[in-house]
């Protein structure tokens, strides 16, 4: 079974176009993450959700809305697209530091978005 | 102000030697944890190892392990007998508090490791 799944892997779209990456956990986890990585392998977090609650955003435009319709999940919402958006995202999930046990964070296998 | 530094962009390291890859990190929490993790070319990214910043002993798995000096914020991955399938992106990263009530785990830069046959 898949720990951390996210779909599509694969995205093409037109700049200007709205797309949608959905992710999943199914490891009981509380704490969920964005990140995209661009072209240059950089992996730079964007969004941090605890129990379906934003805890982090990281500079990120507003373009970019993320939904968390439970703790499982959590959707990342891509308005107007631009070429700069184009890199890969991951989603990953960790278990809350205030249960006392640090643990490494989970990830998906990666978006891969093209913005032409 | 970058928090995790890979200064190594690409290392060669030869098939069954040891090879260590840096990192150093900066943080003013007491407590926080470091991760290594794997990315080969299919682009998933696999978790090496832990260590948390009250772990008394460096930790290891298998052919990994990690050497924690602490007072000088370095974390660096050691690698025993590469083998081929070594041959990766391989990142440091250090999980702290957000700020703002949670955590996050942010990323260096990444080595790029080749291993020769």
């Amino acid at each position: 079974d898949t720990a951390v799944s996210q779909t599509p892997k694969y995205l093409v779209t037109q700049m200007g176009n709205d797309k949608s990456i959905k992710c999943e956990q199914n490891l009981g986890h509380d704490t969920m993450y964005w990140y995209k990585q661009d072209s240059k392998k950089f992996l730079k977090i964007m969004f941090s959700y605890n129990n379906k609650e934003l805890i982090i955003n990281e500079t990120v435009p507003n373009r970019f809305s993320p939904k968390s319709p439970d703790k499982a999940h959590l959707n990342l919402h891509i308005n107007s697209l631009e070429l700069g958006d184009s890199a890969v995202y991951f989603c990953a999930s960790s278990q809350d530091l205030s249960y006392g046990e640090d643990t490494e964070a989970f990830f998906g296998q990666g978006t891969r978005l093209t913005v032409v | 102000a970058q928090k995790i530094t890979q200064t190594q962009p690409g290392m060669f390291v030869q098939e069954k030697e040891a090879v260590t890859l840096d990192c150093t990190y900066d943080t003013s929490d007491p407590s926080y944890g470091l991760f290594w993790y794997k990315q080969p070319s299919s682009g998933e990214m696999i978790f090496l190892i832990y260590q948390g910043s009250y772990d008394q002993q460096n930790a290891t798995e298998g052919r990994y392990s990690l050497n924690f000096q602490k007072a000088r914020k370095s974390a660096n991955l050691v690698i025993s007998a590469s083998q081929l399938g070594d041959s990766a992106m391989y990142f440091c990263a250090m999980r702290e508090a957000g700020g703002t009530g949670g955590f996050k785990t942010i990323f260096g830069a990444g080595t790029r490791l080749f291993v020769k046959a």
